[in-house]
């Protein structure tokens, strides 16, 4: 079945450490993009790809960085310049249409937490 | 950038009866609207979603309708059932999606 695999479902993070969440998809999508979930709010967006070998800030990037060396895969790394990283992350996949209005998938997330 | 109000926040309805999400956009260029369903634990599904030269769309119990002059949209379900129990967020878009805050959505038995 095609869809977006995200991994782990749960990650905790040491003060001072980088840690890298996973996102793979099988839908043959060209654009990627990472959300950021925290309760009572709605996404908000970390950074997103169109392309391999390309990405773009979204509106909340500082601590962040991405990748994108496959279509298939867009790594996202919490580094320790994130002072409250966290929140629910939400990886999500689209075709690259006009303006962007492609219906996004999205996978079922990974939950970070402090220890 | 575009901003995204959705109201209520909370929506407790009885079963089969309708519940009706509402929601404002800032950026009269925005041109696709989706809504997500989100249950506990899972990612975002999307359920319905309208673009800018359609005013209505209707999938079997869920609607959506679009009014570009006012700068709004709503979901409308109808005939609730327990299983509609979630939280569900609207968007709008130009260029990129910018979502409400969402409503959690409640039927009771």
């Amino acid at each position: 079945d095609g869809g977006i695999t995200q991994s782990p479902k749960y990650l905790f993070r040491k003060e001072g450490q980088n840690v890298t969440l996973s996102c793979e998809q099988n839908l043959n999508h060209d654009a990627m993009y990472w959300y950021r979930q925290d309760p009572g709010q709605g996404l908000r967006l970390i950074y997103y790809s169109q392309i391999v070998n390309d990405f773009q800030k979204g509106d909340i990037a500082e601590g962040y960085s991405v990748s994108r060396e496959k279509k298939e895969s867009f790594p996202l790394t919490v580094t320790s310049a994130q002072k409250n990283p966290t929140a629910f992350y939400l990886c999500a996949s689209s075709y690259v249409g006009l303006q962007g209005n492609q219906p996004q998938h999205f996978g079922d997330g990974t939950r970070l937490s402090i220890l | 950038g575009e901003n995204v109000e959705q109201h209520p926040s909370t929506l407790s309805v009885q079963e089969g009866d309708s519940a009706v999400i509402k929601c404002t956009y800032s950026d009269s260029a925005s041109n696709y609207f989706p809504w997500y369903k989100q249950e506990l634990g899972k990612g975002p599904q999307l359920i319905i979603d309208i673009r800018s030269n359609v005013g209505e769309k209707k999938d079997q119990r869920i609607a959506v309708t679009l009014n570009k002059t006012a700068k709004h949209f709503s979901l409308h379900i109808t005939e609730t059932q327990p299983e509609d129990s979630a939280v569900y967020f609207c968007a709008a878009n130009r260029y990129k999606l910018s979502f409400g805050a969402g409503t959690t959505v409640t039927v009771r038995a």
